[in-house]
C-alpha cells in the first residue's frame, strides 16, 4: 500500500517554464488537495478536489490549474514557473469531505523556481 | 472559520510528558480538532483527533476541555524522534488550514 506518491522529489526551473506535479493515491480516496509550504510557515491550501470531475480553489490558487480526471490522479499544473512559486508543495488525500476526516500526507516536491 | 492559537516553541525533557496546548475559542459544534506533526521536512503525519470526548491512541492523548474551547495534546513519554513542529486545526469541511503550529524540542 504505497498511499500518497508525489512525484518528482526534486524540480528546477526556469522562469516561464510551465511543469505539472504529480500526486497519485492508492487508497481510493474521494478527496484530494494541494498545499504549499514556504521555509518557517504552515502549509496553505492552493486547490482540491471532492471527486473525480470536481475541483475548487483554496487560498493561494493563482498560477496553479489542477483536473481530476479519475480518482487516483490528482496533478498540478503550474503554466508560467515564476520565482514566488519557489515552494514545497504536498499532496493529500482522504476517504470523505467533511469535518471527521483526516489527510494522508505525501512525502512533497521541492520545486526551486530561477 | 475557527481558527487555532498555539505556542510558538516548547522544550520538553526526553522520557517526560509533553503537553501541547491549543486555543479554538471559536469552533463550531460540529468541528473536529485535529492535530499532525511535521518532523524536518517531511509531509505532515496525522497523530490523533476529536470532537468532544478526549481521545487516545498509540501515539498520543487529546485531552478537549468541557466548552471545547481548548485542547492538550500530550506524548506520554516523549523521545528525541517527537522533535517536530506539531499543528493543532480545527477542520472545516473541506478546509484543513494549517497554522505555523508549535515547535517542539526534546531535550536530553
Amino acid at each position: 500500500n504505497a498511499g500518497v506518491t508525489q512525484t518528482p522529489k526534486f524540480q528546477v526551473l526556469k522562469t516561464g517554464q510551465s511543469m505539472t506535479l504529480q500526486c497519485a493515491q492508492d487508497m481510493n480516496h474521494e478527496y484530494m488537495s494541494w498545499y504549499r509550504q514556504d521555509p518557517g510557515m504552515g502549509l496553505r491550501l492552493i486547490h482540491y478536489s471532492v471527486g473525480a470531475g470536481i475541483t475548487d480553489q483554496g487560498e493561494v490558487p493563482n498560477g496553479y490549474n489542477v483536473s481530476r480526471s479519475t480518482t487516483e490522479d490528482f496533478p498540478l499544473r503550474l503554466l508560467s514557473a515564476a520565482p514566488s512559486q519557489t515552494s514545497v508543495y504536498f499532496c493529500a488525500s482522504s476517504g470523505g469531505w467533511g469535518t471527521y476526516y483526516g489527510y494522508t500526507f505525501g512525502s512533497g516536491t521541492r520545486l526551486t523556481v530561477v | 472559520d475557527a481558527k487555532t492559537t498555539q505556542p510558538t516553541s516548547m522544550d520538553c525533557a526526553e522520557g517526560r510528558a509533553a503537553n501541547l496546548p491549543c486555543n479554538h475559542s471559536t469552533i463550531s459544534g460540529n468541528e473536529y480538532v485535529y492535530w499532525y506533526r511535521q518532523i524536518h521536512s517531511q509531509g505532515p503525519q496525522y497523530i490523533i483527533h476529536g470532537l468532544k470526548n478526549n481521545e487516545t491512541n498509540e501515539m498520543a492523548s487529546l485531552i478537549i476541555t468541557e466548552d471545547r474551547k481548548s485542547s492538550t495534546l500530550i506524548l506520554p513519554h516523549a523521545t528525541l524522534r517527537d522533535t517536530a513542529v506539531y499543528y493543532c486545526i480545527v477542520k472545516t469541511n473541506n478546509d484543513m488550514r494549517f497554522g505555523a503550529g508549535t515547535r517542539l524540542t526534546v531535550k536530553p
